[in-house]
């Protein structure tokens, strides 16, 4: 069983839509949390880091939330434009170990 | 250079042949990762250096595989007698931070090499 489990797999959604994405982690204890943006045919590029004791994380249209009690983050993000299409990955830290954890990730479509 | 270097981006080779794959991090950054990304997956861990030394080679998924970063910057995976199922993105990352253990900073990741073994 994977450690990070997402979901949706894949998303639709209508320029300007708002969404969120899911993920939820077994790693435990853990030192942060990750959400990437991850384009076709490119590398994954940092949207925000959360430790263990942050609730919240914004960097514009993006907002990530954790809940270190449930094990639980979500991604939400703000009035979609076409360039948000692309896979989002959440990836745990664990408190010990330079190993992290990825889920599989959410494939975003935003189409006009 | 400005960011994580990676080459060559696309590699063909021939099941049994040999690869070795480059990587040239940020310029500072200590800390130096190897990930396999199948097709559809997240990538998946491989190994970690720390300037030369390499810490964790735990994800290494058979002793075809060596990584090597003898001076504490460049660094190459070499794949020995490829196999189908090492067909993959393998991405290489960098940082400045890795604290008590753990990976603490941000991560900077290269394009990735698509190796494909027929």
């Amino acid at each position: 069983k994977n450690q990070v489990e997402q979901s949706p797999q894949s998303l639709i959604i209508l320029e300007g839509k708002n969404c969120t994405l899911q993920c939820n982690y077994t790693v435990s204890p853990f030192s942060n949390l990750r959400w990437y943006k991850q384009d076709t045919g490119r590398g994954p590029v940092s949207l925000t880091i959360m430790t263990f004791s942050e609730n919240t994380k914004s960097n514009g249209r993006y907002t990530a939330t954790l809940d270190a009690d449930t094990k639980q983050s979500s991604l939400h993000i703000t009035a979609s434009q076409l360039s948000d299409s692309a896979s989002y990955i959440c990836v745990v830290t664990p408190e010990a170990g330079t190993a992290l954890i990825f889920g599989k990730g959410t494939t975003l479509s935003v189409s006009s | 250079g400005a960011g994580v270097s990676q080459s060559p981006r696309y590699k063909v080779a021939k099941r049994g042949q040999d690869v070795a794959l480059r990587c040239d991090p940020i310029s500072g950054h200590v800390s130096l990762f190897w990930y396999q990304q199948a097709l559809g997956q997240g990538p998946e861990f491989l190994t970690y250096f720390q300037n030369e030394a390499q810490l964790d080679k735990s994800g290494l998924p058979s002793d075809r595989f060596f990584a090597e970063r003898p001076e504490g910057s460049v660094s190459t995976l070499k794949i020995q007698r490829t196999q189908q199922e090492d067909s993959a993105v393998y991405l290489c990352a960098s940082s400045l931070e890795v604290t008590g253990g753990s990976v603490t900073g941000e991560l900077f990741f290269g394009e990735g090499s698509r190796l494909t073994v027929l």
